[in-house]
């Protein structure tokens, strides 16, 4: 079955310390991977998206993604957070197939804290 | 560039009316669409995909009759929440497929049925 675990429901963490927000995802087929962030009553912001080639993604803001794919993981991290990245963080897959439809974890909440 | 605007922003109805939602892509044109649930606090559910000129695929357990879908244009998608109640209170997203792999997605729309 193909599906998308964010093992953190919450991530408290002062402000100037590193972050790693982790996915992990399940599927036979390949697959495309995207972090979202989304700030209270908003729609959904591209943080960053692995499609092929490196496997080291920077997206906006700071933040970067490794996709593992022995792993099954796309974690991601940000060296230094700051109060303004406090907001909910989804990890989506799009599984090859069908419609290519965009699939999301649980997310995450992260709190940076000064 | 490949923005989707989404409206309203929130709605407020009487449980038993319907209501509409709107999904429009500015600069590029929508093939599939895909309309999102969010409860608080909660990831988002996809409830189906839309396709121009054809019938939506609905996700399992989602009510088609309850949740209408219209994508009559390649520009427009519309979701309408028929015969309301206030378990259908919710937050409501679409989005679209824009090119080279990536996903768009509209600002939300809160529906408080009263």
């Amino acid at each position: 079955a193909q599906s998308v675990t964010q093992l953190d429901s919450q991530v408290p963490v002062f402000e100037e310390a590193p972050v790693e927000l982790r996915c992990n995802y399940s599927s036979s087929v390949s697959v495309y991977l995207f972090w979202y962030v989304q700030y209270p009553n908003q729609g959904l912001q591209l943080l960053l998206k692995y499609l092929s080639g490196s496997t080291l993604v920077k997206g906006i803001n700071g933040f970067e993604a490794e996709f593992n794919k022995s792993q099954t993981s796309f974690h991601l991290r940000k060296p230094s957070v700051h109060i303004s990245d406090t907001a909910e963080y989804f990890c989506a897959v799009r599984f090859s197939g069908g419609y290519n439809k965009l699939i999301f974890g649980a997310g995450t909440r992260l709190a940076v804290h000064p | 560039g490949a923005v989707v605007s989404q409206h309203p922003s929130w709605v407020i109805c009487k449980s038993g009316t319907s209501v509409k939602i709107e999904c429009r892509s500015l600069d590029f044109q929508a093939t599939t669409m895909f309309w999102y649930r969010q409860f608080p606090k909660q990831s988002l559910m996809l409830m189906a995909t839309s396709n121009e000129g054809s019938k939506a695929t609905y996700e399992q357990g989602v009510e088609k009759d309850k949740f209408l879908i219209n994508h009559a244009s390649l520009t427009l998608s519309t979701l309408t929440v028929t015969s309301a109640h206030p378990e259908d209170s919710s937050f409501y997203i679409c989005s679209a497929r824009v090119p080279r792999g990536g996903y768009t997605f509209g600002s939300g729309t809160r529906l408080t049925v009263v």
